[in-house]
Parts: C-alpha cells; structure tokens; sequence
C-alpha cells in the first residue's frame, strides 16, 4: 500500500518556469491538500480539495493553481515560478471531516529550488 | 481560528518520559486537538486525537484539562528515534482551517 506518493521528488526551476507537481493516493480518501513547509515554520496550506472536480483557497494560494480531476490525483501548478516559491511542498489526504479532525496522511514531499 | 503555543525545542535523554505543552487559550467549543509528528525529510504523521480528559495509544498519552485551554503530550520511556518535531493543531471539521505551527523540536540523546 503506498497511501500518498509524490513526484517528483526534488527538482529546480528557473524563475518564469513552469511546472506540476503530481500527488497520488491510493486510499479512497475524498480530501487532499497541498502544503508548503519553509526554514523554520510549520506547514502552510496553499489548496484543498473536498472531492473530484472539486478546488478551494487555502492561506496561501497566491501563485499556485490547482486541479483534481481524478478522486485519487491533486496537482499543484506554478505556473511563473519565482524565488518566493523555493520550498518543500507535502500533499495530504484524508477522510472527511466529521466532528472531529481525520488523520490527514501525508506524502514525504517535494524540494523544489527556483533559481 | 484558534492559535497555538508550544516551545521551540526540548531535549530529553534515553528512556525519560517527555510532556510537550501546547497552548490554545482561544480554542472552540468544537475544536479537536490534534498532534503530529514529522522526521526530517517525511511529511508529519499523525499521533493522537482528544476533546477532553485524557486520551491514550500505542505510542502517546494526551491530557487535556477541564478548561480545554492547554493540553500536554506525553511520550513515555523515549527513544532516539523519537527525535521530530511535533505539531499541535487545534479546529474542528473544517479543511481550511486547521494551522500548522512552527512545532516543537525534540532531540533525544543517550
């Protein structure tokens, strides 16, 4: 079972490129999200997605798009990157909320450097 | 939107027990608190889950006092590889709404 798979791993930019960053999960789980972690500070949401089709804002969704079309796939663009966006960015899913917090269950990342 | 405390980083030896505090002096009625743990280069794992009272797993015990305003994770007899950082989180059902802190950096030594 390999639950949240990320790719790719690590990967660098020049600013003003494009790319995708792909996040797979093979739980059946209705909730994903994207995060970005920097030096020193805790995880920052930048999108979600309650189900297919579906897309909605995090904290800090400025500069990045995403889409889910597929129940087990959520993918981050950036589409102009910039220095700002070096980061490692961790993609989550989880069961939906209900009263309580489900278990968010996270891939192991992706360090992306933009020169 | 409830806001965390806890300290930067704590140092324990082999084999001690060790209490995180986290401190969310705003926390609502329906809010969970939630704890997590991350190793470098992984993305965190869940720990632990509780409303009130005390809350206890396989690998952690969460105490939360009547006033919900603080709670403490406790960690018994660690080892080196409990060495992370741990994240309190605190919110209620709501996607967007659960914050990641900066953690608590805990180094375990001999």
């Amino acid at each position: 079972n390999a639950g949240v798979t990320q790719t790719p791993k690590f990967r660098v930019l020049k600013t003003g490129q494009s790319m995708t960053l792909l996040c797979a999960q093979d739980m059946n789980h209705e909730y994903m999200y994207w995060y970005r972690q920097d030096p020193g500070m805790g995880l920052r949401l930048i999108h979600y997605s309650v189900g297919e089709g579906t897309t909605a804002k995090g904290e800090v969704p400025d500069g990045y798009n995403v889409s889910r079309l597929k129940k087990q796939n959520f993918l981050l663009g950036l589409e102009s990157a910039a220095p700002s966006q070096t980061s490692v960015y961790f993609c989550a899913s989880s069961y939906p909320p209900r009263r309580d917090n489900q278990p968010q269950h996270f891939g192991d990342g992706t360090r992306l450097s933009i020169l | 939107l409830a806001k965390t405390t806890q300290p930067i980083s704590m140092d324990s030896y082999e084999g001690q027990e060790v209490n995180i505090t986290c401190s969310h002096n705003n926390i609502a009625t329906n809010d969970y608190i939630t704890w997590y743990q991350q190793f470098p280069s992984q993305g965190p794992r869940f720990i632990i889950q509780g409303y009130k009272t005390k809350v206890t797993n396989e690998v952690a015990s969460l105490f939360i006092p009547a006033d919900r305003k603080s709670s403490t994770l406790s960690l018994p007899r660690v080892s080196l590889s409990d060495t992370a950082v741990y994240y309190c989180l605190v919110g209620s059902g709501t996607a967007s709404k659960l914050t990641f802190g900066t953690g608590t950096r805990l180094q375990v030594t001999l």
